[in-house]
């Protein structure tokens, strides 16, 4: 069946570090994957995404790696702050135009200050 | 430019009671997504509508759910004769033009407990 899954539920990392959030998915339909970030008692905030076709995509302190032939997603943070203390959720998508998107667990990053 | 606009923010219902959850999208986005999100778990997808249509509904449960975005006004998700299940966090979602990213734009939800 379709699902999207973490490697991990928790993950602490020293403020200054980079952080690498891990995300296996068994879709191989999927038309783009996304990164969202939720804080507590809020909506989930969208962070990268990035179409089947490509392998990566960089924004601000942020880079998605996707490797399909695995079948998984990674997001790192550069430099991570304070403020990037969050649930990070992947999620995928197969249709641009329906955004039903599956998504995974979420892992919580906590940084050390 | 506001968000997403869901309320209430905070539901407290009884057993078979009925919840109306509201949701006005971004201003200009006419799509509209309804996820449910229980504790410590990712968000489910549950109703994709547009103005005055349900285009995907496959994630809704088939009794008691159900969602609308009429012409005017906001979406609205029901939940009838309500359950100590149903409590989760429900998230609506907007997006603009379809087929022009995957980005949705999330509200900061309605958490509903059923006592």
């Amino acid at each position: 069946g379709e699902s999207v899954g973490l490697h991990l539920p928790t993950l602490s990392v020293q403020e200054g570090d980079n952080s690498i959030i891990n995300c296996a998915y068994s879709n191989s339909a999927s038309d783009y994957f996304i990164w969202y970030k939720q804080e507590s008692g809020k909506g989930p905030q969208f962070i990268i995404d990035i179409r089947s076709n490509m392998d990566k995509r960089q924004g601000q302190r942020v880079t998605v790696l996707l490797n399909k032939t695995v079948k998984h997603l990674s997001l790192q943070i550069a430099a991570t702050q304070p403020g990037d203390s969050a649930v990070y959720f992947c999620a995928e998508g197969k249709n641009f135009g329906n955004e039903k998107l599956t998504f995974g667990t979420g892992t919580r990053l906590t940084i050390i200050p | 430019n506001a968000g997403v606009m869901q309320n209430p923010r905070h539901l407290v219902r009884r057993r078979g009671q009925e919840a109306r959850l509201r949701c006005s999208p971004m201003k200009g986005h006419s799509h509209v997504y309804w996820y449910r999100q229980l504790p410590e778990e990712g968000l489910k997808f549950m109703v994709y509508l547009q103005k005055e249509n349900i285009i995907d509904e496959s994630g809704m449960p088939k009794e008691r759910f159900s969602a609308e975005f009429p012409k005017e006004g906001p979406s609205i998700l029901r939940i009838q004769q309500v359950v100590r299940g149903d409590s989760a966090a429900y998230f609506c979602a907007s997006s603009p033009q379809p087929g022009a990213s995957g980005e949705l734009f999330f509200g900061e939800g309605s958490r509903l407990t059923v006592l």
